[in-house]
């Protein structure tokens, strides 16, 4: 069975430059989550869904962070315009269902020079 | 709210050593507890869980034990190899309304032949 398929798997681009981050969860899962990596530090989540609903979005910066997941599958993480502190692993998650074990993909690294 | 302290790192070891990372935790609720594994260049696995008081999880030879009475979740293994190098999370899911897995901020291991 396939795992939390993230891409790409790094990227680099100059601040100001919009950058997205694509994820497919485990196939069934219906429960998504974004975590935000800083070098040196634990996950953090950005925003969590539950099929296409977003559920918890409380620690996504809205002016710069945008995300969709319009199908309850696949979901999209845009950042516009990027900033140098936005450089960071943005590692995609899935589970069953809340309180199920959580999945993590193998992040997006991102760099933003 | 809920956080969680492990201990610092890096930790050196020499193969063979016995490994002890220490994780203790706060939480409003009755938590869930994970170790999650992060080797280099990839996302985090899953390593080992526990979901009740006095639950032992265990993996790879990795082995760690719920208890309530002390708030932790040591991380043990009696011989490290060298392909246990990697970065190593502890984690909390309480549920109820935060619904997220809270991490440690990691300690990274390096284990020398």
């Amino acid at each position: 069975e396939a795992g939390v398929v993230q891409s790409p798997r790094y990227k680099i681009i100059e601040k100001k430059q919009p950058v997205a981050f694509w994820c497919n969860p485990i196939s069934g899962h219906n429960t998504l989550y974004w975590y935000l990596q800083n070098l040196g530090q634990g996950p953090e989540l950005l925003i969590r869904y539950e099929n296409e609903e977003a559920v918890d979005d409380s620690q996504l910066p809205k002016d710069r962070f945008s995300a969709e997941r319009l199908k309850g599958v696949d979901s999209t993480l845009k950042i516009q315009p990027a900033e140098l502190g936005d450089s960071a692993v943005y590692l995609c998650a899935s589970s069953f269902k809340v309180g199920n074990t959580i999945y993590f993909g193998e992040g997006s690294w991102l760099t933003v020079v | 709210g809920n956080s969680v302290t492990q201990m610092e790192g890096p930790v050196t070891l020499s193969e063979e050593a016995f490994l002890t990372i220490n994780c203790t935790y706060t939480a409003t609720g009755y938590p869930s507890l994970f170790w999650y594994v992060q080797y280099p260049g990839e996302g985090l696995q899953l390593l080992l869980k526990a979901t009740k008081a006095d639950d032992k999880g265990s993996n790879k030879g990795f082995e760690a034990t719920y208890r309530k009475e002390t708030t932790s979740f040591h991380l043990e293994k009696g011989s490290v190899q060298v392909s246990d190098s990697a970065v190593y999370f502890c984690a909390l899911w309480v549920s109820g309304s935060a619904r997220q897995l809270t991490f440690g901020s990691g300690t990274q291991l390096t284990v020398l032949p």
